[in-house]
This record gives structure tokens, sequence and C-alpha cells, in this order.
């Protein structure tokens, strides 16, 4: 059974430009949560996706942030016009469906964006 | 007041001793509460997670919940220095779907 996938691992990108992160969760999980960490720090929640729906996105920056999870395939982050402060590990984690499992995340390898 | 605080550490311990992580969380209706170990550039790994008050033991691992109190803690026996990492306290909220996370505590057992 395949864990939480998360691709690119590693993502360079000039300032300016688009960064496009994937997770595909784990089999059988619908729920997707995404989080940002900087070096050295704890993890900051983002954004909670089900399915096609967005649950909870208060950890979103209010700008050139978005998320997807879409009916069919990974859930995508998508960061606009990035700047160097962007530059962070952001973890991918998904959980089961259904009692008190749901609550318990599995998390991917992360995807390490550097925005020069 | 942050939503979930840890001692930032490093907490040195000896090999073969007992290590162990404390967490506080302010929100009173909190009712899951998760330890999750990170060790330099890699993914957070789930070690526990604990929904009653008392303790629960997994292994060399035993997390302690007193809701009273607002605090979770995590005792590691036997530590090997491959228990050297970062552990972060995790906290789901009463009210919201969200895990909140601490900072983490850095755990270095030495041999």
């Amino acid at each position: 059974n395949a864990g939480v996938m998360q691709n690119p691992r590693h993502l360079v990108r000039r300032r300016g430009q688009e960064a496009r992160l994937r997770c595909s969760p784990m089999k059988g999980h619908s729920h997707v949560y995404w989080y940002r960490q900087l070096p050295e720090e704890g993890l900051k929640f983002m954004v909670y996706l089900q399915k096609e729906n967005i649950i909870d996105e208060s950890g979103m920056p209010k700008e050139r942030f978005s998320a997807e999870f879409p009916k069919e395939g990974p859930s995508i982050l998508r960061i606009q016009q990035v700047v160097r402060g962007d530059s962070a590990a952001y973890f991918c984690a998904s959980s089961p469906d259904a009692g008190n499992s749901q609550e318990t995340q599995y998390f991917g390898p992360g995807t390490r964006l550097l925005v020069l | 007041q942050k939503e979930v605080e840890q001692n930032s550490g490093p907490l040195s311990v000896p090999e073969g001793a007992i290590a162990s992580l404390n967490c506080t969380y302010s929100d009173r209706g909190s009712q899951s509460f998760f330890w999750y170990r990170q060790y330099s550039g890699k993914s957070p790994e789930l070690i526990m997670f604990i929904y009653s008050n008392g303790d629960k033991e997994d292994g060399r691992f035993t997390a302690q919940l007193n809701k009273a109190s607002q605090y979770v803690s995590l005792l590691i026996r036997d530590s090997q220095p491959s228990d050297s990492a970062t552990y972060l306290c995790a906290v789901k909220g009463s009210s919201a779907s969200k895990i909140i996370f601490g900072s983490g505590t850095r755990l270095s057992i030495r041999p």
C-alpha cells in the first residue's frame, strides 16, 4: 500500500514564476491537508480539502496561493508569482474516511521549494 | 499564547535513560492528541495518538494525557541514539477540522 506521494521532491523557481506542488493521498484516503515548514520551525497548517471541496483554508495566505483536490487526480497546491519568502518545505498529509481514525494524518515526503 | 507549546530544546538524554517530552495546549475542548517524530530533512512520522485521559503505551513509547491540566507528554524508555530527532506535538481542537502542531522539541540521545 503506497504511502502519501508528493512531487516534485525538489523545485527551484525564480521570483515571479509559478510553483505547482502535487499530492496523491494514500489509497482509501479522501482527506488532504497541506502544511508549510520553514527551516528550524514547526509545521504551519495551510488548507484542508476533501474531494472537490475546500473544507478549511484558514492557514492559506490570501493572495497568490490556491489549492484544489479534483475528483480525479492529485491535490494541487499552486503558488503564483513566487517570492523568496515562499522558500520552504511543503508537506501534504492524508487521513482515512471514517471514525476516529479519520483524524490520524500520514505525511508525504514533502516538496522543498527554493525561490531564487 | 501559542495554541500548542513545546520546549524547543535541545533535550539531551544519555543512552538507556528515559526521555520525557512535554506539551501544553490552549483549547480546553481539544479531543485528539498526536506525537510525531521528524528526522532532519525528512517528513513527520506518526508515533502515537491518544484521546482519553491517562497513559497509552506502545513499545518503548508512552503517551500521557491530562485534559484538566491541558498537558500531554511522551516518554521514551531505554533511549537509543536513533531516537535523536525533533518530536512534534499536535492537537485537534474542539471545533476546527485542522490539527495544530507545536514547534517541536529537539531530542539528542548521547552515547
